[in-house]
């Protein structure tokens, strides 16, 4: 089963608009990933926010964390169409000592020029 | 690049054969964990290894397999092939709490 959900299921915007999509999850974590998957290839890691975390920042991405409400939120600024992606949030889950990332079903981005 | 490269890209196997797709985990990374995405889903863990070790196994059957060997590389075997294994394999490689890296994945379609 997959924990966590992304919110929208899709998304399209204009060039230079602002993308924000939001992950909600069910379980306690030790930290939440961010992915970005461009037409069905490998994953690429966009950034990691532990659990004590609030908010970090990598270039044009800002992500936030609220552990209270079991939620995550990533902002993609002044958007390109080379951001044109899905998008996953995974969060860890250590079961018998492995830690497992459990990925929900994603956001579909797509950037209009 | 992740510095993760899996081996092959694309695949085609006939049901009920078996396959086994190679994973080259990133310098210094000693965990790799194997994944299914199939079409419009989200990865789903198949297993993990550490140090040469399974370590955590999701809801597949016993005919889902892997190995890793001293230099972390890894294998993920699947014998008598279904439909439904047709899929997106990815592979991730990480160090224990830290971020984990995949590969471009091997797209294996069994008719």
């Amino acid at each position: 089963s997959q924990q966590g959900e992304e919110d929208p299921q899709a998304l399209s915007i204009q060039e230079g608009e602002n993308a924000t999509m939001n992950c909600s999850y069910k379980t306690s974590i030790n930290n939440l990933q961010w992915y970005r998957q461009n037409s069905g290839r490998g994953l690429v890691h966009l950034i990691l926010i532990r659990s004590n975390e609030r908010e970090k920042h990598s270039g044009r991405l800002r992500v936030t964390l609220d552990t209270s409400k079991k939620s995550s939120s990533l902002l993609i600024t002044a958007s390109r169409a080379a951001d044109t992606a899905s998008y996953f949030c995974a969060t860890d889950e250590l079961r018998g000592g492995s830690e497992k990332l459990v990925f929900g079903k994603g956001t579909k981005l797509t950037v209009n020029p | 690049e992740t510095g993760v490269t899996q081996s092959p890209t694309h695949l085609i196997k006939t049901r009920g054969q078996q396959v086994t797709l190679r994973c080259s985990s990133q310098s210094g990374h000693n965990t790799v964990s194997w994944y299914q995405q199939a079409l419009g889903q989200g990865p789903q863990f198949i297993f993990q290894y550490y140090r040469e070790e399974e370590n955590g196994r999701g809801n597949f059957p016993p005919r889902f397999s892997g190995l890793q060997f001293p230099n972390y590389s890894s294998e993920l075997n699947v014998n008598a092939l279904e439909l439904d294994d047709s899929a997106l394999y990815l592979c991730a490689s990480s160090l224990v709490a830290a971020e984990a890296f995949f590969g471009q994945g091997t797209r294996l379609t069994v008719v």
